[in-house]
C-alpha cells in the first residue's frame, strides 16, 4: 500500500523568507502523481502544485516550486518570499496511476511571522 | 462559477442519530469522494464513486452509507453505528477516475455529536 509521510508537524519562517517542506512517500508504481494541497484556516483545500512522475523537470508555480526527487521518493515544497497568507496547513498527496483517490500525509503547518 | 457546494456547514447530533451530509458539485466531473479529517490524523478516505449508480468503499467506511443517483450529487449518511463521528468531512471531486488531474473539494462540513 502506498503511504505518504509528513515528517514536520508545524513550522514557522519569517515573512519575505524562504521555507522547505519535507515530504515522503512509498509505492511501487511506476505512474502517480504527487501534489500539494493548501488548508488556510477556512478550511477549504486549494491546489497549491502538481508533479507528474515522468516528468523529470521540477514543478513551479509562481513561488511555489518542488524538489522531486524520484529515486529517494522525496517530494518537497518550497514557498520563496513567504507571505502572512501563506499562513496554512499544507499537505502532501500521491495519486497512483490507475486510481482515483488521493492519498494524504499528515500535514504540516505553517507560521509566517512579520 | 462552478464548484462544489457542502452543507449544512456545521451540525449537531444526537447519539442515535443518522445524519445526511450535501455535497453538489457543477463541474460535471465523473468521480466524487468523501474524506474525513481529525486533527493531526490528515484525510482519510471514506467512499469514493467513479461514476454515476456506482460507488466504492473506502479506508474507513464503516459506519457510513452514500448513494449517487445523480452526476452532481453524492450525499454520505452517518449512521448510528459510526463509533466517533465527531470531525470534519471534505466532499470532493474529479474529472475522471485517473490521470493528471487534480482533486477539487468543498468547504467542508462539521459535525459535532452531543
Amino acid at each position: 500500500a502506498q503511504t505518504v509521510t509528513q515528517s514536520q508537524p508545524e513550522m514557522s519562517v519569517q515573512e519575505a523568507e524562504t521555507v522547505t517542506l519535507s515530504c515522503t512517500y512509498d509505492t511501487s508504481e511506476s505512474d502517480y502523481y504527487l501534489f500539494w494541497y493548501k488548508q488556510p484556516p477556512s478550511r477549504q483545500m486549494i491546489l497549491v502544485i502538481r508533479q507528474e512522475a515522468y516528468k523529470q523537470q521540477n514543478a513551479t508555480e509562481n513561488r511555489f516550486s518542488v524538489n522531486f526527487q524520484k529515486a529517494a521518493k522525496s517530494f518537497s515544497l518550497k514557498i520563496s518570499d513567504s507571505q502572512l497568507g501563506d499562513a496554512a496547513m499544507y499537505f502532501c498527496a500521491y495519486r497512483g496511476g490507475s486510481q482515483g483517490n488521493l492519498i494524504f500525509g499528515k500535514g504540516t503547518k505553517l507560521s509566517v511571522k512579520p | 462559477d462552478g464548484g462544489i457546494t457542502q452543507s449544512p456547514k456545521y451540525l449537531f447530533r444526537k447519539e442515535g442519530q443518522n445524519v445526511t451530509l450535501s455535497c453538489e458539485q457543477n463541474l460535471n466531473h465523473d468521480a466524487m469522494y468523501w474524506y474525513r479529517q481529525d486533527p493531526g490524523q490528515g484525510l482519510r478516505l471514506i467512499y469514493y464513486s467513479q461514476i454515476v449508480n456506482d460507488f466504492q468503499k473506502g479506508d474507513i467506511a464503516e459506519g457510513y452509507s452514500v448513494s449517487r443517483e445523480k452526476k452532481e450529487s453524492f450525499p454520505l449518511t452517518v449512521t448510528s453505528a459510526q463509533k466517533n463521528p465527531t470531525a470534519f468531512y471534505l466532499c470532493a471531486s474529479s474529472i475522471g477516475w485517473t490521470g493528471r488531474g487534480e482533486l477539487f473539494f468543498g468547504e467542508g462540513s462539521r459535525l459535532t455529536v452531543l
